[in-house]
């Protein structure tokens, strides 16, 4: 079975400090797709960042990246220099090979602190 | 290009009325799926389709019908309105891949509250 584990419901960081959201997950495809995603008070859905399963190198995007341990299972968030703007719920997501389905954690909610 | 476009936004029905949710996506990809969003709960699967014709169940499909009859359009029709289907709604839309890759793009939601 699929599952996405993000332990952390709320966090907290001082503006400009970097921060990392915890993501960890379970899956029996060889080949699969780990993503995530910020939902601003506003609510809509936006796509950060992804890391295939078959990628050596970490993924980067600006100041987002993502600590990709396969052996761990796990595919942390780091925010670099965190913006008041980041205040938002993060969510980790994972798509397998088989069924082509999303498969996302509960969340986590991270306010930035002036 | 509109991206994936959803209405209404906003919602509300009386326990026992139906309704269609539209969600629709100029980006011609194949694979279209519908979620619920609860406090707590992050984002659940309710139907998905993998292209026209095609429609399956996800997580939590009670209560819900889809149909997929063109590539662009994937409604999402409540049977029998209950107040467990309060909710915020999502629709999204991706590229069918066998790798695992590309990211799905959401519609902006519609928020339903049954009373």
């Amino acid at each position: 079975a699929q599952k996405i584990t993000q332990t952390q419901p709320g966090m907290f960081v001082q503006e400009k400090e970097a921060v990392t959201l915890d993501c960890t997950y379970d899956t029996s495809d060889q080949s699969y797709g780990l993503f995530w995603y910020k939902q601003p008070s506003s609510g809509e859905m936006i796509f950060l960042i992804y890391q295939g399963s078959y990628d050596e190198q970490n993924a980067t995007e600006g100041r987002y990246s993502l600590n990709f341990q396969k052996a761990r299972k796990s595919a942390n968030l780091v925010i670099s220099a965190s913006q008041l703007g980041d205040s938002a719920m993060y969510f980790c997501a994972m798509r397998g090979y088989t069924g082509n389905q999303f498969y996302f954690g509960t969340g986590t909610s991270l306010t930035v602190i002036p | 290009n509109a991206g994936v476009t959803q209405t209404p936004k906003f919602q509300v029905l009386k326990t026992g009325q139906s309704m269609t949710l539209q969600c629709a996506q100029d980006m011609n990809h194949e694979y279209m799926s519908w979620y619920r969003q609860d406090p707590g709960m992050g984002l659940r699967l309710i139907h998905y389709s993998v292209g026209a014709g095609i429609t399956d169940q996800g997580e939590v499909p009670n209560g819900y019908n889809v149909s997929r009859s063109t590539t662009e359009d994937f409604p999402l029709r409540l049977l029998s309105a209950a107040p467990s289907q309060t909710s915020v709604y999502f629709c999204a839309s991706s590229y069918l891949t066998g790798t695992g890759a590309d990211t799905q793009y959401f519609g902006p939601g519609t928020r339903l509250t049954v009373l």
